[in-house]
């Protein structure tokens, strides 16, 4: 079945300390998001690819950073891990970009910061 | 701007008894297009419907079904025969044109519990 695959599904790191979460699919989608989901709250969008480009939400913090290196796999690297990070991260994919594109998400990925 | 409100929290009831989950929205673009996806404890979130704001027929999927009316911006959902699987949160989405095109606009949720 194609999918939206994320691993690890649960993540702990330390205060400060790097972490990369990790996403793939097999819909050969195009576009590729992430999403921050803290308890009790709707996703919130933290950016997009289209292909090879880069959108950046507006009130996104420095500290989270992305990479897409192919179609299939895009990345989640958040550079120094505040208590506040602590979150279920969602990826999803989209055929294209527009208002009619439906967003399939994966499973998640909840972090925990200690 | 576009905004989604989901006015109730949390809805709990028990098994076999229909329930409405409501949505109301608010968007300036005359294409748009809704969403409701659920979101089980596991934690992934499933996509149940698209609706586009030209096509007002309802639709009914099994046990579920949407109302979509335009005149009070609103695309509810109910779930007929409720189950115990089909306790999660339930989103609501909006994605319309402009400046917001292709971004997701989310309601708040509306935690569903029925019980056995």
């Amino acid at each position: 079945d194609a999918m939206v695959i994320q691993n690890p599904r649960y993540q702990v790191t330390q205060f400060g300390k790097p972490v990369t979460l990790s996403c793939s699919q097999t819909l050969n989608h195009n576009v590729m998001y992430w999403y921050q989901q803290k308890s009790s709250q709707a996703p919130k969008l933290l950016f997009h690819y289209y292909d090879k480009d880069f959108n950046n939400e507006a009130d996104t913090p420095d500290n989270f950073q992305s990479r897409r290196p192919n179609t299939s796999f895009c990345f989640l690297d958040i550079r120094s891990p505040g208590l506040g990070d602590a979150a279920m991260y969602l990826c999803a994919t989209s055929r294209f970009k527009g208002t009619q594109e439906t967003q399939y998400f994966g499973p998640g990925t909840r972090l925990l910061v200690l | 701007a576009q905004k989604v409100t989901q006015a109730q929290t949390e809805i709990s009831v028990v098994e076999k008894e229909d329930v409405t989950l409501d949505c109301v929205y608010e968007t300036r673009d005359t294409t748009y297009y809704l969403f409701w996806y659920k979101q089980p404890p596991s934690g992934e979130l499933v996509f149940l419907i698209r609706r586009n704001s030209f096509d007002e027929q309802n639709e009914i999927s099994g046990r579920y079904s949407w109302n979509f009316q335009k005149s009070t911006s609103s695309f509810n959902f109910t779930i007929t025969a409720s189950q115990v699987v089909d306790s999660a949160v339930y989103f609501c989405a909006l994605n319309a044109g402009g400046t917001s095109y292709g971004k997701l606009t989310f309601g708040q949720g509306t935690i569903l519990t029925v019980h056995p």
